[in-house]
């Protein structure tokens, strides 16, 4: 079973401070990386992608993925109240197109 | 304006009823995928298709089906034998040429008479 873990929260950040999200995995072969964002009520949008180790960064988002310790990772910089969701990781196991959810992480951001 | 619709926004089932959940895309994506969303949970697949007249069961395939006729449509059926249907049920998309990036429809709350 390929497993995809995420600490469910509430994260709770101040307005205009540095949220972190993390994501692990268990497969090892695991090649693709995203994170979705998904406001109550409504569909995952996806915000990051990510293949190779290191960081990627798309505006105020980066996503770090470290493939030796299994981890990705979402840092949102000048957290708005706007970004209050819940953050999915998605991690396509080797050899299968189709990605694994976690869970999804809460994110509350106070002004 | 290209994207990826689903309807109802809002579907009602009763005892024993079979309902059918529409999902249409015009981004000429080649693949697509149901996934169920329970409170707290993460999503679950139930079937995807990778090109027209074929597709596999996903995780939780049991008490539903679907067909794919076109390359644009790819309907889910609850059927009765679904026994616990109350969900968010999400439809996606991928193209060819990057299958394993998702996008996702707005999705469709199924709700238990």
């Amino acid at each position: 079973q390929k497993e995809v873990e995420q600490n469910s929260g509430p994260l709770s950040v101040p307005e205009g401070a540095i949220a972190s999200l993390n994501c692990t995995y268990s497969d090892r072969g695991s090649q693709s990386f995203f994170w979705y964002r998904q406001y109550s009520g409504k569909s995952p949008e996806l915000i990051m992608f990510i293949y190779s180790n290191g960081d990627k960064e798309d505006g105020r988002f980066t996503a770090q993925l470290n493939k030796a310790s299994q981890y990705v990772s979402l840092l949102i910089r000048d957290s708005q109240p706007s970004d209050s969701a819940t953050y999915l990781c998605a991690v396509n196991p080797g050899g299968s197109y189709i990605p694994t959810f976690g869970r999804g992480t809460s994110l509350i951001v106070h002004p | 304006d290209g994207g990826i619709t689903q309807s109802p926004k809002y579907l009602f089932r009763k005892e024993g009823q079979n309902v059918t959940l529409s999902c249409e895309q015009n981004l000429n994506h080649d693949a697509m995928y149901w996934y169920r969303q329970d409170p707290g949970q993460g999503l679950r697949l139930i079937y995807y298709s990778q090109i027209v007249n074929d597709f596999q069961k996903g995780d939780i395939a049991e008490g539903y089906s679907v067909s794919r006729e076109k390359k644009e449509s790819f309907p889910l059926t609850v059927t009765s034998a679904q026994k616990n249907p109350t969900a968010f049920y999400l439809c996606a998309s991928s193209p060819s040429d990057r299958i394993e990036t998702q996008y996702f429809g707005p999705g469709t709350r199924l709700l238990v008479l």
